[in-house]
């Protein structure tokens, strides 16, 4: 089973900073099979980045995701006030599927 | 575009069975794609329970994987969880997904007497 790790736990950003956050994977991806995804409070989780950097439909540009193998990175580049949230990372390579437990991005 | 409809008991009894609906629209299930389930308990992070793929093959989480099955109808074009045996630690935001890329709203379970 790959563990996925997620770090920071909290990160304090003001609107129009860059957030940075990392995903570590306990054993390499295969195909990059990894993605991120966004939850805000009483809501569903949104598919953010797929494959790695694989931006999903109407996500807007300022996020990107990269890396491959087993580190990760999901960079918000500049922030704007809905994008303060939780996010999850996911691996999608061979089953059992698992998430990362979360970096929470709150207003400083 | 794909929409999917968790239902089901928002109330089970410790010991009894869980079972959920996944209805969905917009999509065939047996055209492609995994259709899984993943829970959330309150306040806590994102689990993956387990998935069926369309071309018939199932996978659990092994944590779960003695309780839980998933199956599909695709006269209904719907897919199905059950999970035995609960426990107060069931207690959970219940997400039928797509994939990766798409989620149902989710429901609460709460067990309980």
């Amino acid at each position: 089973e790959i563990v996925l790790t997620q770090s920071p736990g909290t990160l304090s950003l003001s609107p129009g900073e860059r957030a940075t956050l990392s995903c570590r994977a306990s054993q390499s991806v295969g195909n990059n099979y990894l993605a991120w995804h966004q939850q805000k409070p009483g809501q569903a989780p949104r598919l953010l980045i797929y494959d790695a950097s694989r931006r999903a439909p109407d996500i807007p540009d300022r996020f990107s995701g990269s890396g491959s193998g087993t580190d990760f990175t999901l960079t918000v580049s500049r922030l704007e006030p809905e994008d303060f949230a939780v996010y999850y990372c996911q691996h999608y390579d061979k089953p059992p599927w698992t998430f990362g437990q979360g970096t929470k991005v709150e207003i400083k | 575009q794909v929409k999917l409809q968790e239902s089901g008991p928002g109330l089970v009894e410790p010991s009894e069975t869980l079972s959920l609906t996944c209805a969905v629209s917009g999509y065939s299930i047996s055209s492609g794609f995994h259709w899984g389930w993943i829970r959330q308990p309150p306040g806590k992070g994102l689990e993956w329970i387990g998935f069926f793929y369309y071309t018939g093959t199932t996978s659990y989480n092994p944590s779960l994987k003695s309780r839980v099955t998933i199956s599909v109808d695709t006269s209904k074009n719907q897919f199905s969880l059950r999970l035995t045996s609960v426990t107060a630690a069931d207690t959970a935001v219940y997400f039928c997904v797509r994939g990766v890329d798409s989620w149902g709203q989710g429901t609460l379970v709460t067990v309980s007497s």
